[in-house]
């Protein structure tokens, strides 16, 4: 089965900093790869999703880098803000055809003012 | 819309007690997901459904039922609740015509203790 692999475990930076989160995926054959954001006692909310025909996506201070071959994903957040601290999940489907989702095992994101 | 509702919000249980976890969408999705959450810890699927009528287990649906009668309810069910059952439970649901995996919408949550 799918197998998603999500690193840092825990990420600390400065307001304004960049961060970025990778995460690995095992069956070559997943075409959707969504990240989400937990705010603490909260549901998760997706904040931004890829497909496999397109290598990367912006929404203003956030993207999410694809690489097919090498089987991982990254989201990226520039000029960080403390509002952007929270928990982030990658998730990816057990290949094609599939409703559901692996999820990742999640970075905490912590952004000091 | 609400989107997807979830109650309760919060249950205590004592051990070997039965209970039924609601979870209603009104943005006619046809797929529905239960998830738990353990604290510091990821998501994991525990049933979902295709549709009325079709449901499958997910990663770790041992000690849980669910029904799908209609297209906006999916209720979870925990028979002989025990201590590991704690957890946050959250429903979520998508739509797919052609399948494949969507994007998916999470209800807020039920916060469940087994004592």
């Amino acid at each position: 089965g799918e197998n998603v692999e999500q690193h840092p475990s825990t990420l600390s930076v400065q307001e304004g900093d960049s961060a970025v989160i990778k995460c690995t995926y095992s069956d070559s054959a997943s075409n959707y790869f969504p990240w989400y954001k937990q705010e603490l006692g909260k549901r998760p909310q997706l904040i931004i999703d890829i497909r496999s025909n397109v290598g990367e996506k912006k929404d203003q201070r956030i993207a999410v880098t694809l690489n097919k071959t090498a089987k991982h994903f990254s989201l990226h957040i520039t000029e960080t803000q403390p509002e952007d601290s929270a928990v982030y999940f990658c998730a990816a489907p057990p290949g094609t055809g599939f409703q559901k989702l692996v999820f990742g095992t999640g970075t905490r994101l912590l952004v000091s003012p | 819309n609400a989107g997807v509702t979830q109650t309760p919000k919060f249950r205590i249980l004592k051990i070997g007690q039965s209970m039924t976890l609601q979870c209603a969408q009104d943005m006619n999705h046809n797929y529905m997901y239960w998830y738990r959450q353990d604290p510091g810890m990821g998501l994991k699927l525990i049933y979902y459904s295709v549709g009325a009528g079709i449901t499958d287990k997910g990663e770790v649906p041992n000690g849980y039922n669910v029904s799908r009668s209609t297209t906006e309810d999916f209720p979870l069910r925990l028979e002989l609740a025990a201590p590991s059952q704690t957890s946050v439970y959250f429903c979520a649901s998508s739509y797919s015509e052609t399948g494949g995996a969507r994007r998916q919408y999470f209800g807020p949550g039920t916060r469940l203790t087994v004592t």
